[in-house]
């Protein structure tokens, strides 16, 4: 299996808790991204890592939502006090680099917060 | 602000025929733009790319044009089967140059 992997598959939390998402991009990929989708919307940028830094986190709705990736691979995207609103399905995506390239995605990570 | 509009209608095919699929943007200078196909709770896989100085763009049965005097895309299946049906999407590179701008997505159904 050498796609970009997400876990955990479903994430269920009640409100106010604090959850982390994983994202293992593709062996080799500098470039990494996180959106969000929610029911019957495309995918909704969040944030962009070229290797261990985020390059753009414009996408960031507020400062609940923070993402890091240390090593230069895997990344958690990091939300405090979950909001009903903040359920949606979460989708990780990698490239070779952050250029004008296809992108990779992951599953996602169903997020449901109670 | 920047707009990406896709049929926001499902489209219903029948078998054999040529699908076409709409992306239309407001308020944007892309340099590039990507469709990708999105199976139900999967993530999108992408199909093609086009940039700003292409007219059209061709892979098996796929087909795709990018008018930016329009600021249209139009994305073709010729001879559709049932396999195909899915939700399509178009997104655009956003102002970084790094990430994607995505539309709604249009739902394809191709029936036997």
């Amino acid at each position: 299996g050498a796609g970009v992997s997400q876990t955990p598959s479903n994430k269920v939390t009640e409100k106010g808790k604090y959850v982390e998402l994983r994202c293992d991009p593709i062996s080799g990929h500098t470039a990494l991204y996180w959106y969000r989708q929610s029911l019957g919307q495309g995918p909704e940028f969040l944030i962009y890592f070229q290797g261990t830094g985020a390059a753009d986190d414009s996408g960031l709705p507020n400062d609940r939502f923070f993402a890091v990736r240390p090593e230069g691979s895997v990344s958690t995207l990091k939300i405090q006090r979950t909001e009903r609103g903040d359920s949606a399905v979460y989708l990780c995506a990698s490239s070779p680099s952050g250029t004008a390239n296809e992108q990779f995605f992951g599953p996602g990570t169903r997020l449901t917060v109670l | 602000s920047q707009k990406i509009e896709q049929n926001s209608e499902a489209l219903n095919i029948q078998e054999g025929k040529t699908a076409t699929l709409t992306c239309n943007y407001t308020n944007y200078s892309p340099a590039y733009l990507q469709w990708y196909r999105q199976d139900p709770g999967r993530g999108p896989v992408f199909l093609l790319l086009i940039r700003e100085n292409e007219k059209e763009k061709r892979k098996e049965r796929l087909k795709v044009t990018f008018d930016t005097t329009l600021k249209q895309s139009l994305f073709h299946i010729t001879a559709s089967q049932p396999a195909d049906s899915a939700t399509y999407l178009c997104a655009l590179v956003r102002i970084s140059g790094y990430a994607l701008n995505f539309g709604k997505g249009t739902s394809l159904l191709v029936t036997p």
